[in-house]
């Protein structure tokens, strides 16, 4: 099984920060990497999906890049909508498997 | 408006079964794969089972095998698994998903899980 390791697990923003979570995986996956925000209570929701192709209606300021075995999940100027979980999740092989997630607090 | 509505979840004992299903609508079922994702509560996302748009190929998770059975009927839009010997860590909230295959900038097949339902709230406690 691929095994995808989130940092940081956590962080705490401001609303217009910069904020970069990463992905690393047990082995290379090219760029079968898609990225989900969840917030509590709901269903996760497709952000980016094979690394960095932006999910239609998601906005621009999320953006992800990376191939191989290290990837990015960025947001240029987090609003306060923002605020939620992210994880990341390899489409390369089956099992499918998710990172840990990494929850994005106010600071 | 693409939709997937989980049911059938609810409280039940160490060693019962509980079925659950997931219905369609709003896009063509019988074209995507379907997937159950499962999550405890407190804690992130685990995949549990796969099943191919016309049901011929299906996968699990380690920790389901031979307990679990997924299943779907493209005639009703209606995707199920079927849980058997249940035990307190499949305690989760379960969620269906539609896998979507895309074409990447290289012509390669990709793929996400682009639809979820709400999920369905499984408890297995005594």
């Amino acid at each position: 099984d691929i095994q995808m390791t989130q940092s940081p697990s956590s962080l705490s923003a401001s609303v217009g920060d910069r904020v970069t979570i990463t992905c690393r995986t047990s082995q290379s996956i090219s760029s079968y990497l898609n990225w989900y925000q969840q917030k509590p209570g709901k269903a996760p929701k497709l952000l980016i999906y094979v690394a960095s192709s932006l999910e239609s209606g998601v906005p621009s300021r999320f953006s992800g890049s990376g191939s191989g075995t290290d990837f990015t999940l960025t947001i240029s100027s987090l609003q306060p909508e923002d605020f939620a979980t992210y994880y990341c999740q390899q489409s390369y092989s089956i099992p499918r498997t998710f990172g840990q997630g990494t929850k994005v607090e106010i600071k | 408006e693409e939709q997937l509505v989980e049911s059938g979840g609810g409280l039940v004992q160490p060693g019962g079964s509980l079925r659950l299903s997931c219905a369609a609508s709003g896009f063509t079922f019988s074209t995507y794969w379907m997937h159950w994702v499962r999550q405890a509560p407190g804690k992130g996302l685990v995949w549990v089972s796969r099943i191919k748009s016309d049901g011929s190929s299906i996968s699990y998770a380690d920790s389901v095998k031979g307990r679990f059975t997924i299943s779907r009927d493209n005639a009703k839009n209606t995707l199920y698994v079927q849980m058997n010997s249940l035990r307190a860590e499949d305690t989760a909230v379960y969620y269906c998903a539609a896998e979507k295959y895309y074409y990447d900038s290289s012509g390669y097949l990709v793929s996400a899980f682009d639809i979820w339902g709400q999920g369905t709230m499984v408890t297995v406690s005594s």
